[in-house]
């Protein structure tokens, strides 16, 4: 079962942000979200987790709506490097939950 | 670089072959984790291993046998594959099976002719 949805695809101007969003209405009380994205032919890198505050790291910005309902990515100046899939997971982190991933949003930078 | 690497990373083999695909983190992690990614298909967990015991197995074909000596090597022996088979295998690491992130290596592109 399914427990988020993505766009399949988005494309954004290079410099500008790239906003990607997933919703995850049946979200748990004890699951964090999570971004990962996958460059061509790579291995999937993480980027950003959270509970249910807004966090940011050097890669990206999390939003999170009050609701846990649903999420937004943010990479805030895309560069042509940013291209690639990125997936949004829910997942439990302490009780040894897999990490599922879907087919995510394929995100191109346009130059 | 991850600190996850994996070899080789392009294999062809046939369907009679044996071969093994090796993972090592230089992470100082303790669970380590087999995937598959097929054409056009979301990952799929293979196995995890935790501590050297293996902890998951996800409905995995016999034909596909795990080996996890020590917690800084995974290996994952093939034997009488079928095409189907073809696909990226992506070995990943994370501190202890509960933490937050896992580490990828760059995976080893398989095709089975």
């Amino acid at each position: 079962d399914a427990k988020t949805t993505q766009p399949p695809s988005m494309d954004c101007a290079e410099g500008r942000a790239a906003n990607l969003p997933c919703n995850h209405s049946t979200i748990s009380g004890n699951e964090y979200v999570y971004w990962y994205r996958q460059i061509h032919s790579q291995g999937p890198q993480y980027i950003i987790h959270g509970l249910k505050n807004n966090e940011t790291n050097e890669m990206a910005s999390l939003i999170i709506t009050e609701d846990r309902k649903s999420s937004t990515l943010i990479l805030p100046h895309a560069t042509l490097r940013d291209t690639a899939v990125y997936y949004c997971i829910v997942r439990v982190v302490f009780g040894n939950e897999k990490l599922t991933f879907g087919t995510g949003t394929r995100l191109t930078i346009i130059p | 670089e991850t600190g996850v690497t994996q070899t080789p990373r392009h294999l062809v083999m046939g369907m009679t072959n044996k071969k093994s695909l090796k993972c090592e983190q230089h992470l100082g992690h303790n669970a380590m984790y087999w995937y598959k990614q097929s054409a056009k298909k979301p990952l799929e967990l293979m196995f995890v291993y935790n501590f050297k015991e293996q902890t998951e197995n996800n409905s995995v074909p016999s034909r596909f046998s795990p080996e996890c000596p020590n917690s800084s090597h995974l290996f994952l022996h093939l034997h009488t594959l079928q095409p189907e088979d073809s696909a990226l295998y992506l070995c990943a690491s994370s501190l202890g099976q509960s933490t937050y992130e896992q580490y990828f290596g760059p995976g080893t592109r398989l095709t089975v002719t």
